[in-house]
């Protein structure tokens, strides 16, 4: 099964910073990666699919990168409302398998 | 407006079985693979099972192969997990969630909570 690292697992942020996620993939996944941001009690939202392509009505300040087996969620401007739990999946090869999920909390 | 509304959950002692419905409105449901994913209480997401369109090509997680069968109704728009030999560790809120064309999850049903409990 491919494994996805994801980091860090949790973290405080200020109002207006840049934050990136990380997951790490164990083997090639072709960019077959998507970014969920879930909010207490509710369904996990997608916000970037195939590693870099953002879904619509995602605000304009998420954009998703790849480097290597290392793929990335940046949030630019941090709002408010960006506060959750923010997932990885990778689709490439099944079994699916997430990340184990970035707790982001204001500061 | 795409909607997914899951049914069937509830309590049920180990080694009993429960089935799952997601009935699908909004879009054509015939034409989208669907899958079921699952989240134990405080935990992260598991995907669980998937099924094409058509129903040529379904998938499982380890964990529940053999005793999980996913399935669908087209005719009906409605998706089903057919869950046998629960055990205590299968204890989740069940969501079912649309693949889009990218394989990415771009729906999410409420989710259904299953707990296993003697």
């Amino acid at each position: 099964d491919i494994q996805m690292t994801q980091s860090p697992s949790s973290i405080s942020v200020s109002l207006g910073d840049r934050f990136t996620i990380t997951c790490r993939a164990s083997q090639d996944i072709g960019n077959y990666l998507s970014w969920y941001q879930q909010k207490p009690e509710k369904s996990p939202k997608l916000m970037i699919y195939r590693a870099t392509n953002l879904e619509d009505g995602v605000p304009s300040r998420f954009s998703g990168s790849r480097s290597g087996s290392d793929y990335s969620l940046t949030i630019n401007s941090l709002e408010s409302e960006d506060t959750g739990i923010y997932f990885c999946l990778q689709h490439k090869q099944y079994p699916w398998t997430f990340g184990g999920g970035t707790k982001l909390e204001l500061k | 407006e795409v909607q997914l509304v899951e049914s069937g959950g509830g309590l049920v002692q180990p080694g009993r079985s429960l089935k799952l419905s997601c009935v699908a409105s909004g879009f054509t449901f015939s034409n989208y693979g669907m899958n079921w994913i699952r989240q134990a209480p405080g935990k992260g997401l598991e995907w669980v099972a998937y099924i094409s369109s058509g129903s040529s090509y379904i998938y499982y997680a380890e964990t529940v192969k053999g005793r999980f069968t996913i399935s669908r109704d087209n005719a009906k728009n409605t998706l089903y997990l057919q869950m046998t030999s629960l055990r205590s560790e299968d204890t989740a809120l069940y969501y079912c969630a649309r693949a889009k064309v990218s394989q990415s999850l771009d729906y999410w049903g409420q989710g259904v909570m299953v707990t296993v409990s003697s």
